[in-house]
């Protein structure tokens, strides 16, 4: 596609249960990142995937959190056992080769009730 | 490791102010510069950027120069919009090679401009 696309883009989801966020990233790109913005707050580093080399979780807040990209394109971020804190945008990015500009998606707005 | 400071908003300013929102940073080596902005309701989209010292990035009437010598990459336009409304966020991506060049961003400045 010509962007980078997130789905879905709005999540609502009960307190305790299990939600996957997609994104595809622009064909080509061998970096990705997820980030989640809170309300009216920065942009938090989650996880980032270069190329075939082993991600970087350092980001990622607790056990329950887990990424994966199939393939070198798709990834999909997963919540264990949401909490309300989890409530969030999360956002996608990819980018083509090293210290080359981040494209964005639009983000997926995740909702704990 | 890496790591961005930008100055905390909000900034509010009248129409045609000059604007300047401070940005420095911490890495290894020589990283790429960026700034991002996020108009009200939409994502995330490079405004500028600079990979090299010295090197000066430009759109849109806003500029900003890469500073090695004091770590700054400061965001400046001479006369904003009320269009120019958003939150402006600094970054970088490091030079450690692949596994070590993920995006780095300070917290974000919110910028208001009233007419």
């Amino acid at each position: 596609g010509a962007g980078v696309s997130q789905s879905p883009s709005n999540k609502v989801t009960e307190k305790g249960k299990d939600v996957e966020l997609r994104c595809d990233p622009i064909s080509g790109h061998t970096a990705l990142y997820w980030y989640r913005q809170s309300l009216g707050q920065g942009l938090e580093f989650l996880i980032y995937f270069q190329g075939n080399s082993a991600p970087d979780k350092s980001g990622l807040p607790s056990d329950r959190f887990s990424a994966e990209r199939t393939g070198g394109s798709v990834s999909t971020l997963t919540i264990q056992r949401t909490q309300q804190e989890d409530s969030a945008v999360y956002l996608c990015a990819s980018s083509q080769t090293l210290n080359t500009e981040a494209f964005f998606g639009q983000g997926t707005r995740l909702t704990v009730v | 490791g890496d790591s961005v400071t930008q100055m905390e908003g909000p900034v509010t300013l009248s129409e045609e102010a000059f604007l300047t929102i401070n940005c420095t940073y911490t890495a290894t080596g020589y990283p790429s510069l960026f700034w991002y902005v996020q108009y009200p309701g939409e994502g995330l989209q490079l405004l500028l950027k600079a990979t090299k010292a010295d090197d000066k990035g430009s759109n849109k009437g806003f500029e900003a120069t890469y500073r090695k010598e004091t770590t700054s990459f400061h965001l400046e336009k001479g006369s904003v919009q009320v269009s120019d409304s958003a939150v402006y966020f600094c970054a970088l991506t490091g030079a450690r090679g692949a596994a070590g060049n993920k995006l780095t961003f300070g917290g974000g400045t919110r910028v208001l401009v009233k007419p």
